[in-house]
């Protein structure tokens, strides 16, 4: 297993199109985890799934976006009708809920919306 | 989730020994200070977690005192790959639950 792989690493849009990403986590872990960063702040919790259960989802996923985890095993997030302001950096993390060993991460998508 | 404080940005010299302190006065009983690294263009990565008294692995070693209301992380003798931003986080960690990044502290290692 090599970690936790997301797809693509970068993404240039045109504002109002709409993107899907895609995160690959650590095969046995059962949680999971969408993150946004802007440049110069910390990573901004989304949502996050145990299994195919979307367990808590923050409010700044406002309606033009959607997580899914159909099987339990990989995740996408979509962004309908991009805004500029979604220019950030997607994380994707995954843990096996429970333990110290931490959440691994992946090296994120970086969204461009022009 | 308890809040923490950390001081924005640092700058040390290789091989100098850095230790970088976080505030977190509304730490609850079941909360665990876990510590991340980030490098750019890249997702941070766990370094530490620690519940009490101090935790040491191969990387950095964690003090956190009897109150628990603070918590110190002590990188040895950094090197310019050490430049990096830290981040400390508070929260039942072992349970899965989300983390919440404040802004972190950005080390600069010189030569």
């Amino acid at each position: 297993d090599t970690g936790v792989s997301q797809d693509p690493r970068h993404k240039i849009t045109k504002r109002g199109q709409n993107v899907t990403f895609r995160c690959d986590p650590i095969s046995e872990h059962n949680r999971l985890y969408w993150y946004r960063q802007t440049l110069g702040q910390g990573p901004e919790f989304l949502t996050y799934f145990q299994n195919e259960a979307q367990l808590e989802k923050s409010r700044l996923l406002s309606d033009r976006f959607s997580a899914e985890r159909p099987k339990g095993s990989f995740s996408t997030l979509e962004i309908q009708r991009t805004e500029q302001g979604d220019s950030a950096m997607y994380l994707c993390a995954s843990s096996l809920g429970r333990g110290g060993e931490g959440y691994t991460f992946g090296s994120g998508t970086r969204l461009t919306v022009v | 989730l308890a809040k923490t404080t950390q001081p924005i940005s640092m700058d040390s010299y290789e091989g100098q020994e850095v230790n970088i302190t976080c505030s977190h006065n509304n730490i609850a009983t079941n909360d665990y200070i876990t510590w991340y690294q980030q490098f750019p263009s890249q997702g941070p990565r766990f370094i530490i977690q620690g519940y009490k008294t101090k935790v040491t692995n191969e990387v950095a070693s964690l003090f956190i005192p009897a109150d628990r209301k603070s918590s110190t992380l002590s990188l040895p003798r950094v090197s310019l790959s050490d430049t990096a931003v830290y981040y400390c986080l508070v929260g039942d960690h072992n349970q899965g639950g989300k983390l919440i990044f404040g802004q972190g502290t950005e080390l600069s290692v010189k030569p």
